[in-house]
Formats: structure tokens, sequence, C-alpha cells
């Protein structure tokens, strides 16, 4: 299994260009999530799916958009980069039920110029 | 509202001492509790969690006390090793919640050899 993967890897932006982050899993998981993490803070939570065609806003989802329409992918949408949202970007997943846990991919590094 | 409180951003102990990292919740709703560990330009991986029920869990070198009553956890390595030289993030989780976590801003660990 791959876990979960992300792409691209790195990416750079100017101000008020559009673009989309992927997010696959193969663990056949029911619950993603999308995280942020700016330099020296946590994890912060910006959308997340209970399944395929539900999702939900987390704490920080100005700026953002999601969709869900199979289990295994999750993109995230920027629509008009803004130099707030340069950060790393993080994709996890989980089955949801229990005391199971998330499992992250590598990340995606993104600045806006 | 910071709900996970991890006040030390920084810790470095010298290989094959005791490593202590603590961390400080919020939400009484709280009822699950993890600690994720983070290299650089990676994901961050599952480590050890703890369920409010108990007040101890130990997995190898890794264990995590879990003091309800003053809202407080922390996670002890033993012996600490060069490996474990990264970024621990405590991470909260409420029943009910999805599955969300609310993570600490993380410490940074050094292990000199």
């Amino acid at each position: 299994n791959a876990g979960v993967t992300q792409t691209p890897k790195f990416r750079i932006l100017k101000i008020g260009q559009s673009m989309t982050l992927q997010c696959t899993q193969d663990m056949n998981h029911n619950y993603m999530y999308w995280y942020r993490q700016d330099p020296g803070m946590g994890l912060k939570l910006i959308y997340y799916s209970v399944g395929a065609g539900i999702t939900d806003k987390g704490e920080v989802p100005n700026g953002y958009n999601v969709s869900r329409s199979t289990t295994e992918d999750f993109p995230l949408r920027l629509e008009l980069a803004a130099p707030s949202q340069t950060s790393v970007y993080f994709c996890a997943s989980t089955y949801g039920r229990g005391e199971d846990t998330q499992y992250f991919g590598p990340g995606t590094r993104l600045t806006v110029l | 509202d910071q709900q996970v409180k991890q006040n030390s951003p920084s810790l470095s102990v010298q290989e094959g001492r005791i490593s202590i990292l603590n961390c400080d919740y919020t939400n009484s709703m709280f009822d699950y509790f993890l600690w994720y560990k983070k290299y650089p330009a990676e994901g961050p991986t599952f480590l050890i969690s703890i369920s409010s029920i108990k007040d101890k869990n130990e997995d190898g070198r890794f264990t995590v006390f879990l003091n309800k009553s003053a809202k407080h956890l922390s996670l002890h390595i033993v012996p600490s090793q060069p490996g474990d030289s990264a970024v621990y993030f405590c991470a909260a989780r409420a029943t009910g919640a999805n599955s969300k976590l609310t993570f600490g801003k993380g410490i940074t660990l050094s292990v000199r050899p």
C-alpha cells in the first residue's frame, strides 16, 4: 500500500492564480482531512470529509474548496491564491471508528508570491 | 484560543537520558490523545496514544501519562536516541467529532550524541 500520497511536493504560485492540491489514499478509509501548517505552528484543519459526497469546514476554510467524488481522492482547490496561503499542506485519512489514528501524506509546500 | 498547548518550543537532552515532553489541554470534551512525530520534509507519523479511561500507556521506549484532573499529558522517551530528534505534536480528539484532531504547536526535540 502506498498509504496517503500528495502531489505536487512543491509549488510556487503568483497572487491570484489557482491550483488544485491532489490527495489519494489506498487504505479504503472513510474519513479524509486537509491541514495546513505554518512555521512554528501546529496543524490547523481546513476541510474534512466523512465519505464520498460529504464534506465540511474545519477551523480555517476561507479561500479553499474541496470535493470528494470517490473514497480514494480528496482534492483541495485554491481559487485566488494569496500570500497568506503560503504554507505546508498535509492530507490525512482514517477509518473513523474507535481508537483509530490519522495517517498523513508527505505534504505539499506552497509559496504564493 | 488554543485548546492544546505545548508551551515549551524545544528540548535538548543527552543520548541515553530521559526526554519528557509536556502537553496541556483546556477542552474537557477531549477523551483521546495522540502523539505524532515529524521529521523535516515528511508528514507526521503516529507514535502513541491514550484514552481518557487510562492514565498510562506504554510502547517500547515510549510512555504517555495522562492526568485528567490537571488536563495534562506527557510523553516519556527512555532512553533517548539521536534518531528521536524530531518535532513532536500532541493532539486531542473528542468523541463524536468525526475523528477531527486538534493539534498543539509542537516541540522540537534534539538528542545530543
